[in-house]
């Protein structure tokens, strides 16, 4: 199985500052065939079900805001939210779908304002 | 409007069953491959189950074979999930969750249901 890791597991940042959460897989998720990442992250809010912010290691999903951001490739990838506004408190997974069996999600990484 | 909506979840006694559903609306849904996701409480999230559009390919985590079943039925736009022998360990809200279009990640996920083993 594709074990995927987080880093931190919690953090705190000032409203307004740049918040960055980093993902690490036990094998490269980078398909060489199609050149893509199959990596995803999403956001889930207290009580919510989670959210898809970001697909294919980078590409936003449709009416996220821009300020969220992914980058990285092969085993390591970072979320970056540029300016952390008050609504982004929440905890994100990344999550791998290069191998289907299993999907693994990362432990999370909580989220709050300082 | 765009959602699934789960049901069936409750309190069960260790060793019972239980189906859950996922009803589907606003898409076609014989179109989009189906997973089961949970979450423990206070815990992350976990891959239960994948099921293809035609139920030709299905998976399941290893926590989970052999006690769980996934099915669909495309006519009724549902998704099913039945839970046997099951254990307090499988304690969690159950998420379906669709995979996109183009790709293999969930792009939209239900509310989701609780399940509840516990004597």
């Amino acid at each position: 199985d594709i074990v995927m890791t987080q880093s931190p597991d919690s953090l705190a940042v000032s409203l307004g500052e740049r918040a960055t959460i980093n993902c690490k897989s036990s094998q490269s998720v980078l398909y060489s065939s199609s050149n893509k990442n199959y990596l995803a992250w999403y956001q889930q809010k207290s009580g919510q079900p989670p959210k898809l912010l970001i697909y294919w290691a980078s590409t936003r999903e449709s009416g996220v805001p821009d300020r969220f951001s992914g980058s990285g490739s092969g085993t390591d990838f970072t979320l970056t939210i540029s300016s952390l506004q008050a609504e982004d408190v929440a905890v994100y997974y990344c999550q791998q779908y290069y191998s289907t069996s299993p999907y693994t999600f990362g432990q999370g990484t909580k989220l709050e304002i300082k | 409007e765009v959602q699934l909506v789960e049901s069936g979840g409750g309190l069960i006694q260790p060793g019972g069953s239980l189906r859950l559903s996922c009803a589907a609306s606003g898409f076609t849904f014989s179109i989009y491959n189906m997973n089961w996701v949970r979450q423990a409480p206070g815990k992350g999230l976990e891959w239960v189950s994948y099921i293809s559009t035609s139920s030709s390919t299905i998976y399941y985590a290893d926590s989970v074979k052999g006690r769980f079943t996934i099915s669909r039925d495309n006519a009724k736009n549902s998704l099913y999930l039945q839970m046997n022998s099951l254990r307090a360990e499988d304690t969690a809200v159950y998420y379906c969750a669709r995979v996109g279009a183009t790709s293999w990640h969930f792009d939209l996920w239900g509310r989701g249901t609780l399940v509840t083993v516990s004597s």
